[in-house]
């Protein structure tokens, strides 16, 4: 069955960097483009980045753009998010998901499986 | 660029039926999609397309669109139904990519 299992987070100051880790299972990343979201403490989902299921393609919410790279391992089957420049707004549970979509890079985002989250907290 | 609107609250009674609205000028534009987010937990996918129900979510969850608005049902609801639900679609209108509604608590009397 599909799993997805974040870790990497943790307490960073202002200006500093974290890399978060989302190891899969059942099934294959360059079979389904994936996504990073966060959800800031008692608030609502906002999407952060994507990475199509061929890895030829990345995008970006104009929030993070330029201080956040999405990016994969096939050999693990591991997705990353490397965070620079971190800011005390970027502090919430970051999840993986991946996107419903089978082998196609068709502009319909959705998301059939999540992982538990990671927690980053930016503070000094 | 686009908004998705949904009830900060929903009350209802176990055995009732509960709808979540979800409205916005993207609704008829794009298919609309819903989660389920209990406490603690990541989300999972209630509805695609409009209506459509992943396999092994029950019959009692689902879903409807009209116009500007889309609609979660849930009927004859349980303690179990009480989480955090989320609207979401693809925006194409920016570069923004991906929408949410601001999520709406639902609460089993």
């Amino acid at each position: 069955q599909v799993q997805l299992v974040e870790s990497g987070g943790g307490v960073v100051q202002p200006g500093g960097s974290l890399k978060l880790s989302c190891a899969a299972s059942g099934f294959t990343l360059n079979t389904h483009g994936m996504h990073w979201l966060r959800q800031s403490p008692g608030k609502g989902l906002e999407w952060v980045a994507l990475i199509s299921y061929d890895g030829r393609n990345e995008f970006y919410a104009d929030s993070v753009k330029g201080r956040f790279t999405i990016s994969r391992d096939i050999s693990k089957n591991t997705l990353y998010l490397q965070m620079n420049s971190l800011r005390g707004e970027d502090t919430a549970i970051y999840y993986c998901a991946r996107d419903g979509q089978f082998l196609t890079s068709v502009k319909e985002y959705f998301f059939d499986y999540w992982g538990q989250g990671t927690l980053v907290t930016v503070s000094s | 660029s686009y908004e998705l609107t949904q009830p900060p609250s929903v009350s209802v009674s176990p055995g009732q039926t509960a709808r979540i609205t979800c409205s916005g000028d993207a609704v008829p534009k794009q298919y609309v999609y819903w989660y389920q987010q209990g406490p603690g937990q990541g989300p999972v996918l209630l509805i695609y397309k409009d209506r459509e129900r992943p396999s092994g979510i029950p019959e009692r969850f689902s879903g409807s669109s009209s116009g500007t608005t889309a609609t979660l049902t849930i009927s004859g609801v349980r303690a179990e139904d009480e989480a955090d639900y989320y609207c979401q679609l693809t925006d194409t209108s920016g570069t923004s990519y991906v929408l949410f509604g601001g999520g709406t608590k639902l609460t089993v009397l």
